[in-house]
């Protein structure tokens, strides 16, 4: 089982819907949770860190963290064509000590 | 802006060049990495650099050679690399220390081409 698992997608929605993005994991260890967005021939932008579960919000995203079922993700609302991207889950923990990344999604937000 | 600086953006290399990549962080961060992102493929760590010493080589070929000065530059050497070396090298730093010491900011990219 790998340790750190996402739907590659691609996803396609039309602008304006809500988008979900999901990953689910292995490790217990786990405490700290990330949402990278990277663009297309760009490096990883971090777009939300979120400590242990619960939920955070910030702007159009929400990232929500589930440690009893260990499934984590990221929810947009009001999509636009600029959300467009491929977006990396990533986690890591204090006695881990590393951080694993997701293989990514892509999303495409149709105009 | 992320404060990760990496130069160049775009190589293009023969498999028997010697060339270098760089990597300037103005974060103020302590730990610094390379990455190798494939097509189609997640993250690949290659190494880890925490207050200018190496602390995670992921089993990267000996014809990839970094180097990290100080805490705030970060070089990856390369020499008789293979086609299959193609590909974004990414760097990335994070602060080392404290509570989100791990949670790391990344530098756009040098896309490599190897032919």
């Amino acid at each position: 089982q790998k340790e750190v698992e996402q739907d590659p997608g691609p996803l396609s929605v039309p602008e304006g819907a809500i988008v979900s993005l999901n990953c689910t994991y292995s490790n217990s260890a786990f405490q700290y949770f990330m949402w990278y967005r990277q663009y297309s021939r760009k490096g990883p932008e971090l777009l939300m860190y979120t400590y242990s579960s619960g939920n955070k919000e910030d702007g159009r995203f929400t990232a929500q963290v589930d440690k009893s079922s260990k499934y984590i993700s990221l929810f947009i609302r009001d999509s636009q064509p600029s959300d467009s991207a491929t977006y990396l889950c990533a986690m890591e923990g204090t006695s881990y000590d590393k951080v694993i990344f997701g293989p990514g999604t892509s999303l495409s937000v149709i105009p | 802006e992320t404060g990760v600086t990496q130069t160049p953006r775009h190589l293009v290399m023969g498999m028997t060049n010697k060339k270098s990549l760089k990597c300037e962080q103005h974060l103020g961060h302590n730990a610094m990495y390379w990455y190798k992102q494939s097509a189609k493929k997640p993250l690949e760590l290659m190494f880890v650099y925490n207050f200018k010493e190496q602390t995670e080589n992921n089993s990267v070929p000996s014809r990839f050679s970094p180097e990290c000065p100080n805490s705030s530059h970060l070089f990856l050497h390369l020499h008789t690399l293979q086609p299959e070396d193609s590909a974004l090298y990414l760097c990335a730093s994070s602060p080392g220390l404290g509570e989100a010491k791990n949670i790391q900011y990344f530098g756009a990219g040098t896309r490599l081409s190897v032919l």
